[in-house]
């Protein structure tokens, strides 16, 4: 049972370019979601998902798309890097459902640097 | 708006007792979360609280006072693998939750 498997774990990109995130979680969770955390700030919710074929934004999804074509997998995107854009980013998944206190489960987390 | 406080960075020493202070402003409240986070590691759930009182787990206990937007986590008999920083976050009304900036704590031997 990997639970939330993020890849890659490390990535440098060039202001401009473009690249995907993977995020796969094998726990059957509806709820999936994309966070950003930057030094002195709390996590910041970039999109997440309420499940297969849905998508919604989050406080901060400007600059970022998502998909998530099959419940176990969601994909961010960055279509043209920005320096602002430099911080590590975790993907998290939860049962939620009527469960408010259902837990958030993390992946391990990718660190972006744009340079 | 919304926010959360928590203290940057603690100190405390090994076998000791640590109090992490949380207030929190939101809209509305749906529970308040603790999360523990290694360096260059996941965040890991440790406790959810949505009625007052004392949730105890093991070394670490977590109080909340709605009354006063106000929660804290203890640990109890500190080792140095808890070193960590330690993130407090609240669901609110629209069951987003919002996360303070967490509090670093250090344990000297």
């Amino acid at each position: 049972n990997a639970g939330v498997t993020q890849t890659p774990k490390f990535r440098v990109l060039k202001t401009g370019q473009s690249m995907t995130l993977l995020c796969a979680q094998d726990m059957n969770h509806e709820y999936m979601y994309w966070y950003r955390q930057d030094p002195g700030m709390g996590l910041r919710l970039i999109h997440y998902s309420v499940g297969e074929g849905t998508t919604a934004k989050g406080e901060v999804p400007d600059g970022y798309n998502v998909s998530r074509l099959k419940k176990q997998n969601f994909l961010l995107g960055l279509e043209s890097a920005a320096p602002s854009q430099t911080s590590v980013y975790f993907c998290a998944s939860s049962f939620e459902g009527d469960r408010v206190s259902s837990p958030l489960h993390f992946g391990n987390g990718t660190r972006l640097t744009v340079t | 708006g919304q926010n959360i406080d928590q203290p940057t960075e603690m100190t405390a020493t090994e076998g000791a007792i640590v109090q992490i202070n949380c207030t929190y402003q939101t809209s509305g409240f749906n529970g308040l979360f603790w999360y523990q986070q290694h360096a260059g590691e996941a965040p890991t759930f440790l406790s959810y609280n949505v009625l007052d009182g004392l949730e105890e787990k093991g070394r670490f206990s977590s109080f909340l006072s709605r009354s006063k937007g106000y929660s804290y986590l203890l640990l109890k008999e500190l080792q140095m693998k808890d070193s960590a920083s330690y993130l407090c976050a609240v669901k609110d009304s629209n069951y987003q939750l919002i996360w303070g900036a967490g509090t670093k704590l250090i344990i000297k031997p």
